[in-house]
């Protein structure tokens, strides 16, 4: 079934630590896109990628890294995890060649520092 | 930038008609969706307006104003189901962010919807 995929699940990480988020969509949609969910806060974008090889910054990129090496796959990086990148990371991708460039999310990733 | 506001929460009765507003602020305005959320699960394309008017698509539709920044989410025959968290976000057109010709999306907080027996 296509779509969007993304590990782990949940995790609980120590803080400090380094973590990767994985996304890979099998749609061969152009863009692809990495938001956080807080309480209160709504969807908030982190990084962006309109295409293989390039990257861009969202509302809220501190903290966090990204690379597109290729269509399918867009990982997460925090480098050195802080207690309040506690959250629910959202990958999405779409085809920004359609009309309507609608993005489409995977499951979702919990995750807790601590 | 961009201000989008909508109701944090309403509840609503099954088999009845809830409208969920979204008022927005941008400069380049591109597009508004409507996507749907249940709990625990990821958001869920619902519609997409970008001309004035009414887009109906079974118990959902949704209306869009452009002058008045403004939109809705109508839905009919309320079922349990309907439950849910209920996302407004608004496409901006040309730069965003640090970005380059790309469109970004600019998501409200949502509205939880509670359908009630």
């Amino acid at each position: 079934i296509a779509g969007i995929t993304q590990a782990p699940t949940s995790q609980i990480l120590a803080a400090g630590r380094r973590m990767t988020l994985r996304c890979t969509q099998d749609m061969r949609h152009n863009a692809m896109y990495w938001y956080r969910q807080d309480l209160g806060l709504g969807l908030r974008l982190i990084h962006y990628s309109n295409t293989a090889g390039t990257t861009g910054k969202g509302e809220v990129p501190d903290g966090y890294s990204v690379s597109r090496a290729n269509t399918d796959d867009f990982p997460l990086t925090l480098a050195s995890a802080v207690p309040s990148q506690t959250s629910v990371y959202f990958c999405a991708s779409s085809s920004q060649g359609e009309a309507t460039d609608t993005q489409y999310f995977g499951p979702g990733t919990r995750l807790t520092v601590l | 930038g961009q201000n989008i506001d909508q109701p944090t929460e309403m509840t609503a009765t099954e088999g009845a008609i809830v409208q969920i507003n979204c008022t927005y602020q941008t400069s380049g305005f591109n597009g508004l969706f409507w996507y749907q959320q249940h709990a625990g699960e990821a958001p869920t394309f619902l519609s997409y307006n970008v001309l004035d008017g009414l887009e109906e698509k079974g118990r959902f539709s949704s209306f869009l104003s452009r002058s008045k920044g403004y939109s809705y989410l109508l839905l009919k025959e309320l079922q349990m189901k309907d439950s849910a968290s209920y996302l407004c976000a608004v496409r901006e057109a040309g730069e965003a962010y640090s970005g380059a010709g790309s469109y970004q999306l600019t998501f409200g907080k949502g509205t939880k919807l509670s359908v009630i027996p």
